[in-house]
C-alpha cells in the first residue's frame, strides 16, 4: 500500500512565524503535491513537484514556497504566517503525471 | 478550462437506501481522466477510482459503481443499500493530458442514518 505521511496532525502557530510542513511518501512516487482545503473553496493546488528540485506553482502559490531535495520528501513552508493561512493541509503523491494521487492524512494548520 | 462541478452540496439517506452522486466536468482536451475520492471524518482522502476518457464501460466494485458518458460530460457514482460507514464527503476530479494537478469539484457531504 502507498504511504504518504505528513508531519503533524494538528499545529498552531503564530502570525510571523515561519512554518515548516512535511510530507513523506514510501512509493518512490514522481510526483507530489501540496494542496489547501477550506469550507467551501474545496481542494487547491498550492505547488506541485514532478522531479526532484523541480516544482511548479498551482493556483494559490502566494505567501508559499516548497522544497524537494530528495525524491520522498516534500516541504511546504509558509515563510511568514499570517491568519488567513489557517487551514487543513493535504500531501499528495502520483507515480507519474495523470495517475492517480494518494493522499496523507492531512495537517490542519491554525495561525493566530 | 477544466471544471468539475458536483451540484449537490448535501445528501441525506436512510440506511439501505440507493443514492447518486453527481458531477458533470468540462473539457477540452480528447484525452482525460477522472477520479472519484472518500474523505470520512478523519480527513484523509481515499482514492476510490480512476477512468480515461476512451474508457466509458461502467464500474461496479461492490456496492459502488460508476456511470462514465462523455455525450453529457457526467461520471457519476452510485452507492447501493448505503451504509452508516458510507457517510463522508465525497470529491469527483479531473486530470487532463497536459496537466499533472487534479481539478476537484466542491465536494458532495453524505448522511447516511440509521
Amino acid at each position: 500500500d502507498v504511504k504518504v505521511t505528513q508531519s503533524s496532525r494538528y499545529l498552531v502557530k503564530r502570525t510571523g512565524e515561519k512554518v515548516f510542513l512535511e510530507c513523506v511518501q514510501d512509493m518512490d512516487h514522481e510526483n507530489m503535491f501540496w494542496y489547501r482545503q477550506d469550507p467551501g473553496l474545496g481542494l487547491r493546488l498550492i505547488y506541485f513537484s514532478y522531479d526532484v528540485k523541480m516544482k511548479e506553482k498551482g493556483d494559490i502559490p502566494e505567501g508559499y514556497s516548497v522544497s524537494r531535495e530528495k525524491k520522498e520528501r516534500f516541504s511546504l513552508i509558509l515563510e511568514s504566517a499570517s491568519t488567513n493561512q489557517t487551514s487543513m493541509y493535504l500531501c499528495a503523491s502520483s507515480l507519474q503525471g495523470r495517475d492517480e494521487q494518494y493522499f496523507g492524512p492531512g495537517t490542519r494548520l491554525t495561525v493566530t | 478550462a477544466q471544471k468539475v462541478t458536483q451540484a449537490q452540496t448535501e445528501i441525506s439517506v436512510v440506511e439501505k437506501e440507493d443514492v447518486t452522486l453527481d458531477c458533470v466536468y468540462e473539457t477540452r482536451d480528447t484525452t482525460y481522466y477522472l477520479f472519484w475520492y472518500k474523505q470520512p471524518p478523519s480527513g484523509e482522502l481515499v482514492f476510490l477510482i480512476r477512468r480515461n476518457s476512451f474508457d466509458e464501460q461502467n464500474e461496479i466494485s461492490g456496492r459502488y459503481s460508476w456511470n462514465f458518458q462523455k455525450s453529457t460530460s457526467s461520471f457519476n457514482f452510485t452507492i447501493t443499500a448505503s451504509q452508516v460507514v458510507d457517510s463522508a464527503v465525497y470529491f469527483c476530479a479531473l486530470n487532463t493530458y497536459s496537466g499533472y494537478a487534479l481539478n476537484f469539484g466542491k465536494g458532495t457531504s453524505l448522511l447516511v442514518t440509521p
